[in-house]
Order: structure tokens, then sequence, then C-alpha cells
């Protein structure tokens, strides 16, 4: 029941863009998107509901198609301080309370 | 403000200990869990919480029992660790479903 994140692994320069994917077998309620640094604890990005509604901050954006339950994290202009691997995170139908994270997607932004 | 706080930051145990990590968060909120995050790897949910008085399973439960003291407190214990339980650990608590999660600084365990 995990969410599936493509890819794995990215490498950018300043300045260029990158896109995160997420995908899930289960229908989803809401997707949320977090970021963590080496030896941090994950720190939220954006909340994505059923609906379209978005709660979310920073220069940071996403999407979320209910009817394929994706989502996708774009990341524009991209900064050094983006660095770090990004995990979706999933609320199903099924059971609001249980929460399933991706496998993560590590983003290296060189100068 | 404190958030999420965790004890202890790091902990070395032998094969066949006990411990209980400790969790208090101080936004007056429902839902709490209890993550485990390998090298490399993503965060599994262990057990959760979803209001006080009330637990539950999640995808890794094995090997691990929680408590909610209170609406504050949510403690995980490990009865007999091995080294398959060497992990970072992290709390997490919400205030109602679909929230923000905010996490603890996580406590590093390893089992000799």
């Amino acid at each position: 029941q995990q969410p599936v994140q493509s890819p794995q692994a990215v490498i950018l320069r300043e300045g260029e863009d990158a896109v995160i994917n997420c995908s899930s077998s289960k229908a989803l309620y809401s997707v949320h998107w977090y970021r963590q640094k080496h030896g941090e604890a994950p720190i939220f990005l954006m909340i994505l509901l059923k609906g379209g509604e978005q709660k979310g901050h920073d220069k940071i954006s996403a999407s979320f198609n209910e009817k394929k339950q994706q989502s996708s994290l774009y990341l524009t202009a991209s900064q050094l301080s983006y660095s770090g691997t990004y995990f979706c995170g999933t609320e199903i139908w099924d059971n609001f309370n249980k929460f399933y994270f991706g496998s993560g997607t590590k983003l290296n932004v060189k100068p | 403000n404190a958030g999420v706080t965790q004890t202890p930051k790091f902990q070395v145990l032998k094969t066949g200990q006990s411990m209980t990590l400790q969790c208090a968060q101080d936004m007056n909120h429902n839902s709490m869990y209890w993550y485990r995050q390998d090298p490399g790897m993503g965060l599994r949910l262990i057990y959760y919480s979803a209001s006080e008085g009330t637990t539950d399973k999640g995808e890794v439960p094995n090997g691990y029992n929680v408590s909610r003291l209170n609406k504050r407190e949510f403690s995980l214990r490990l009865e007999s660790a091995a080294p398959s339980q060497t992990s970072v650990y992290f709390c997490a608590s919400k205030s109602g479903t679909v929230d923000i999660q905010y996490f603890g600084a996580g406590t590093r365990l390893s089992v000799l």
C-alpha cells in the first residue's frame, strides 16, 4: 500500500527544474509532500486534497490527479537549498488515520 | 514552542534488552504516529493512535508495543530488541484528518 515514487534520484544544476511523481494503487483522499535533509526529520511542504484544494508554501507546486491516483511535485528554478530527499505520503479512503510514505526521491542540486 | 519531543536521541542496546522510546507533543494534537526509517529508505508506519485511548497497527508492528498514555504522550516499547530493529525512529503528530504531520528529531537506535 506504499505509494511508488519516481525517479529514485535526480541531479540538477541550480536554476533547473525537476518533477517528482507519486502513484498509488489505492484510492487516495489526500497526498502530502515532505522534504528531509540528511540526519534531520522530514519537513512539511504541501498537502493536496481531493477536489483540488492545496495547502502549501514556498516556490514549490504540486498537482493531484484523483482518477489516476497520482501526484506530481514541481520544483522550478531549483536552489541549492532544495537538495534533500522528497517523500510523498498518502491518506486513503479506506482509513484516513493510516499514513503511507513512498520510498523517496533523492534530489541533489549542484552549483 | 517545543512541538514534538523524543527521548532519547541515541541509544545502543544489546540483543534481547528492552527499552521504551518516549514521545510528547504540546500542540494538543489528536493523532500520533511512530515510524521507523532504515538507511536510504522511506518511513514505515509501526503504530498509530488516532485519538487518546486508541492505538492501531501500521505496516511493521511486529516486535513493538505502544501506549497512548494521555493526549500528549505516545510511547513505543521494544520488549526484546533484535539487530533488525536497528533504525531511526520518528514520532509524529497531527491535529486531525488531512493535516500537517509534525515530526520529532528522531531516536537513533543500534541493537548489537
